[in-house]
């Protein structure tokens, strides 16, 4: 199994321009979860999915901030217009809900840099 | 609401035994994650643990307290490479987690 695979790893932008974040979840996994990380504020959820339908999104930013999961083979996070303060690891996980203890697998992380 | 206090920082010794502790105010419970996480990389599961007691897992073992509202990760005979962060975890409905602030653990030769 590939595991969940992000795009980019790493992406530098400037501020004000679009930053779309894809993520492709392990085959058969039914939860999609997406994550900010940073130093000052540790591991965030951002936004799950259940069977590719947003349960709670309580933790996106503000309305710059949008996810999509059209498929359950895939998701994007899109930062629209993207800020300084948006400069963080983001990472995308997934698991099988009503599996074994529910246990999340990450993706490698994508590092967004808003200058 | 879920609350997940963690030590910041822990420095150890090659071939010592450490223990990160964990606790935890929930208004549910429905099981408590270790996940380890390298400088630079993703967080990936360590342990579980939902009935109270030590879960043994080669050098690494995990222990709860349910009434108490705590964990314990043990790591025995450190190495080099167990230094990391390491974060507890707790669902908080459904399939959410809450993520501790984590504690980095470096290992001195």
């Amino acid at each position: 199994d590939a595991g969940v695979i992000q795009s980019p790893r790493h992406e530098v932008t400037e501020m004000g321009q679009e930053v779309t974040l894809r993520c492709k979840p392990i085959s058969g996994h039914n939860s999609l979860f997406w994550y900010r990380q940073t130093m000052m504020r540790g591991l965030e959820l951002l936004i799950y999915f259940n069977n590719n339908v947003p349960i709670d999104d309580s933790g996106m930013p503000e309305d710059r901030f949008s996810a999509k999961m059209p498929n359950a083979s895939f998701s994007t996070l899109k930062i629209q217009p993207s800020e300084p303060r948006d400069s963080a690891v983001y990472f995308c996980a997934s698991s099988l809900a009503g599996g074994r203890k529910n246990i999340q697998y990450f993706g490698a992380g994508t590092r967004l840099s808003v200058l | 609401g879920q609350n997940i206090d963690q030590p910041t920082e822990m420095t150890a010794t090659e071939g010592a035994i450490v223990q990160i502790n964990c606790t935890y105010q929930t208004s549910g419970f429905n099981g408590l994650f270790w996940y380890q996480q390298h400088a630079g990389e993703a967080p990936t599961f360590l342990s579980y643990n939902v009935l109270d007691g030590l879960e043994e897992k080669g050098r690494f073992s995990s222990f709860l307290s349910r009434s108490k509202g705590y964990s314990y990760l043990l790591l025995k005979e450190l190495q080099m490479k167990d230094s990391a962060s390491y974060l507890c975890a707790v669902p908080n409905y459904g399939q959410n987690f809450v993520f501790g602030p984590g504690t980095r653990l470096s290992v001195l030769p």
